[in-house]
């Protein structure tokens, strides 16, 4: 019953530095996503990957790059981090672009 | 472009007391509509949905009605429990071009006992 699982779970960097998000699902889903988590704005959709193999800007990819290794795992990387990517950090998935999104527990990422 | 609007949080209320949290939505066609909930600490979960006008999605006690003609599909519950406590999200899908799923700010609900 993993589900979705994201890791590490809490990260504090400091400006310049680089990360990588993993976010691995185990419900043999095709479409992954990621998404920031503001106060006040809800989550909006950084990147995408409809299926193994493709990946696609969403809402707010400025400074942000994915990988989707296999079906399973979607990665999200910080080349230089700012102190404006300081977010909570989703991960999702689903069975295709029309069924609702499973999310992973998120990433707390604070950048100083 | 779509969007979701949500009411301001948090709102308060007694333990059994009736919730309703405002949603209205601005979108072309026909979105699937979704409310999503985060408890302290977790990702968000799938609470209820609606595919089409005048479905109604309900869902551990919490109900919502699609309303096309008032574009909104506000969440109600009779008899709120401390174990509602938690941020609730409405959101909207386009069945077309559908990788972006919109989201309202969110609204926290505090139970108190």
């Amino acid at each position: 019953n993993a589900g979705v699982t994201q890791t590490p779970k809490f990260q504090v960097l400091k400006t310049g530095q680089s990360m990588t998000l993993q976010c691995a699902q185990d419900m043999n889903h095709n479409s992954m996503y990621w998404y920031r988590q503001d106060p006040g704005m809800g989550l909006r959709l950084i990147y995408y990957s409809a299926s193994e193999g493709t990946t696609d800007k969403g809402e707010v990819p400025n400074g942000y790059n994915v990988s989707r290794l296999n079906k399973r795992e979607f990665s999200l990387r910080l080349e230089s981090a700012a102190p404006s990517q300081t977010s909570v950090y989703f991960c999702a998935s689903s069975i295709d672009a029309n069924t609702e999104a499973f999310f992973g527990q998120g990433t707390r990422l604070t950048v100083v | 472009g779509d969007s979701v609007t949500q009411m301001e949080g948090p709102v308060t209320l007694s333990e059994e007391a009736f919730l309703t949290i405002n949603c209205t939505y601005t979108a072309t066609g026909y979105p699937s509509l979704f409310w999503y909930v985060q408890y302290p600490g977790e990702g968000l979960q799938l609470l209820l949905k609606a595919t089409k006008a005048d479905d109604k999605g309900s869902n551990k006690g919490f109900e919502a009605t699609y309303r096309k003609e008032t574009t909104s599909f506000h969440l109600e519950k009779g008899s709120v429990q401390v174990s509602d406590s938690a941020v609730y999200f409405c959101a909207l899908r386009q069945l077309t071009g559908g990788f972006k799923t919109i989201f309202g700010a969110g609204t926290r609900l505090f139970v108190k006992a």
